[in-house]
């Protein structure tokens, strides 16, 4: 079975500052790996997703995320933090179930960006 | 629509009332998911339908829940004997029937406090 892991509960980042969130995965053959973000009282948002190509993924509200098949990573990153971009960030990774696909879902890592 | 909905956005029970939420995905998504979030935590799987198939009930945590999507479209998740650890935000995602490639959409969810 297909897992993900965030290995931090919390990321905390002085704004203007470079911010990365962490992803690991576990899949057979090639994975789907994908990012969202939860604010505050809100569902969840697609940031970015690799599915093939460039390593380097470009997303929503200047995120990217770095896909490194030999670490089975998939780091999200940003360069310059701003402080609304506190929120929660999922990590997922796709499975196939019976002739079907899912995602699974890593447990969050809360983002906290301070003035 | 435009997007997923879910109604309604708050709901306040007592303790052994039965709750009816709802929602109404994507036109043209036959993937429907149905998660459980508490406060700032990850998301729990509760239901997954997929076009006419049986749906994946694994994640329901007891016999007091269940759910059920009609004409393929609208889905209700119904609480029987609602218990104060029913208490979370229910999350709604639909996705196309290609399975995960393109991620999924969600909606903003049902607060349900159980008091």
């Amino acid at each position: 079975a297909q897992s993900v892991a965030q290995p931090e509960d919390q990321v905390n980042v002085a704004e203007g500052n470079p911010l990365t969130v962490k992803c690991t995965y576990s899949v057979s053959g090639n994975p789907y790996l994908f990012w969202y973000v939860q604010y505050p009282n809100r569902g969840l948002q697609f940031l970015l997703k690799y599915i093939t190509g460039d390593n380097l993924v470009k997303g929503s509200y200047g995120f990217e995320a770095e896909f490194n098949k030999s670490q089975t990573s998939f780091h999200l990153k940003k360069p310059s933090a701003l402080v609304s971009d506190s929120a929660l960030y999922f990590c997922a990774v796709r499975e196939r179930v019976d002739s079907n696909y899912q995602l699974i879902w890593g447990a969050g890592t809360k983002l906290i960006i301070k003035p | 629509g435009a997007g997923v909905s879910q109604s309604p956005s708050n709901k306040v029970t007592e303790k052994g009332k039965d709750v009816e939420l709802r929602c109404d995905p994507i036109s043209g998504h036959t993937a429907l998911y149905w998660y459980r979030q508490s406060l700032g935590q990850g998301l729990e799987f509760l239901i997954y339908f997929q076009g006419n198939s049986a749906p994946d009930k694994s994640g329901l945590p007891s016999d007091r829940f269940s759910a059920e999507r009609t004409g393929g479209s609208v889905s209700t998740l119904t609480i029987q004997r609602t218990q104060q650890e029913d208490s979370a935000v229910y999350l709604c995602a639909s996705s196309l029937a290609a399975g995960a490639n393109y991620g999924y959409t969600f909606g903003s969810g049902t607060r349900l406090t159980v008091v």
